[in-house]
């Protein structure tokens, strides 16, 4: 398998434009995280789906952020519009059925807003 | 509201036991004690998880204490590749509250 596959590893885009961050989840798994990791920060939980349905968003930062999953086999990171303060390692991970919180988790995209 | 402290970094020598330490005193009677490790530039990776008893797999073995309030996570010969920030994590196993927090970690730095 190929593991969690993420799309772009790198994106530089400028302030203002709409950048969307794309995800492929391991075959089988049912659940999808979108985490965000900064220096200040941390890695923080934006949003996780449980089979493509989102379970808890309490980590969205605000509305320019939207996270969707239209089928188990994709789910993109919208930021709209895109912030200098964006500027972060976006990490995907994804979780197998009963495979008791064990996350697999992408290669990360790096976003930064200039 | 961190659930786990850790220590903010160690490190040891290459081939002895890496023992990286976590509180979790508040822990609950359904939560697990997860570690993972995040090698830098690369996502975290899944180490080990146990809820009360010792476990022990091919990566690492995890001691929890009988009251459960602490754990350490030994990597029995660490190697120059075991450098990363080690996380330890609380956390129920499954539901919707099955999501993993992560705190600040510990940074292992194994020297030569």
């Amino acid at each position: 398998d190929a593991g969690v596959i993420q799309s772009p590893r790198h994106e530089v885009t400028e302030m203002g434009q709409e950048v969307t961050l794309r995800c492929k989840p391991i075959s089988g798994h049912n659940s999808l995280f979108w985490y965000r990791q900064t220096m200040m920060r941390g890695l923080e939980l934006l949003i996780y789906f449980n089979n493509n349905v989102p379970i808890d968003d309490s980590g969205m930062p605000e509305d320019r952020f939207s996270a969707k999953m239209p089928n188990a086999s994709f789910s993109t990171l919208k930021i709209q519009p895109s912030e200098p303060r964006d500027s972060a390692v976006y990490f995907c991970a994804t979780r197998g059925r009963g495979r008791d919180n064990e996350q697999f988790f992408g290669p990360g995209t790096r976003l930064t807003v200039l | 509201d961190a659930k786990t402290t850790q220590p903010t970094s160690m490190d040891c020598a290459e081939g002895r036991a890496a023992n990286l330490p976590c509180n979790h005193s508040t822990i609950s009677g359904n939560e697990y004690v997860y570690w993972y490790r995040q090698i830098h530039s690369q996502g975290p990776q899944y180490i080990i998880h146990g809820l009360k008893n010792n476990e022990t797999n091919e990566m690492a073995s995890l001691i929890i204490t009988e009251d459960r309030k602490s754990s350490t996570l030994i990597l029995p010969h660490a190697t120059l590749r075991d450098t990363a920030v080690y996380y330890c994590i609380v956390s129920v196993l499954t539901g919707a509250n099955s999501k993993l927090t992560f705190g600040k970690g510990i940074t292992l730095s194994v020297r030569p």
